[in-house]
């Protein structure tokens, strides 16, 4: 089955211990992005990446890293995660170019006390 | 900037119409939409690549007029699986790997 899949579903965590929230896609797809969710305020992008190896910034990267080292992978990196991070987070995934939609993974809903 | 989306939010009975709008500020090539129920991760309904085309899935339909910078959504004789949150999308024009969304519609169909 075609999916977008992440994880873990849930995390609560504490002020300041690096995580990682995995992501991988089986489609083969070039693009795949990142995306943070809270009320009010949409869908909002951190980071994207066209390629393996090509990755950019998004509308709000500030806290986060990531890195494509191959093309199904694309993991999210809190650093030193902060109270302000506390959302759900998307992963997704789309064939190259802008006639695709994104394919979602199920989310992460992360808590940082 | 994120397109703006109206209205915010639209209570429905079952078998009434409705229309959600998407503009943006900035020219657009294409527009997504998408639905993402509760508790559930959004789901790609249709991309709109041409100006006036429409689009349809079911019975939703779209609408994209590229010259005004908007994008219509039409859903027709609602049912109650069409409730959630409905999402258009952006892909920028000179880099489709960045994507802005709307803040979102929440649809309510009641019996």
């Amino acid at each position: 089955e075609a999916q977008v899949t992440q994880n873990p579903r849930y995390l609560i965590t504490v002020t300041g211990k690096k995580l990682t929230v995995t992501c991988s896609q089986n489609m083969n797809h070039e693009y795949m992005s990142w995306y943070r969710q809270d009320p009010g305020l949409g869908l909002r992008q951190i980071y994207y990446s066209m390629n393996v190896e090509v990755t950019d910034k998004g509308d709000v990267p500030e806290g986060y890293k990531v890195s494509r080292k191959e093309k199904r992978n694309f993991p999210l990196i809190l650093e030193s995660p902060s109270p302000n991070q506390t959302s759900l987070y998307f992963c997704a995934s789309s064939s190259q170019g802008i006639n695709y939609g994104y394919t979602f993974g199920s989310g992460t809903r992360l808590t940082v006390v | 900037q994120q397109p703006v989306q109206s209205p915010q939010a639209v209570i429905l009975r079952e078998g009434e119409d409705a229309v959600i709008n998407c503009s943006s500020s900035k020219a657009l090539y294409s527009v997504h939409w998408y639905r993402q129920k509760h508790g559930e991760a959004p789901v790609f309904l249709m991309i709109l690549l041409k100006g006036g085309e429409q689009k349809g899935h079911e019975k939703i339909s779209a609408s994209f007029n590229e010259k005004k910078q908007q994008s219509s959504l039409y859903l027709t004789a609602s049912q109650l699986s069409y409730s959630g949150t409905y999402f258009c999308g952006a892909p920028d024009n000179t880099n489709a790997g960045k994507s802005t969304f709307g803040d979102g519609t929440t649809l309510t169909v009641k019996p």
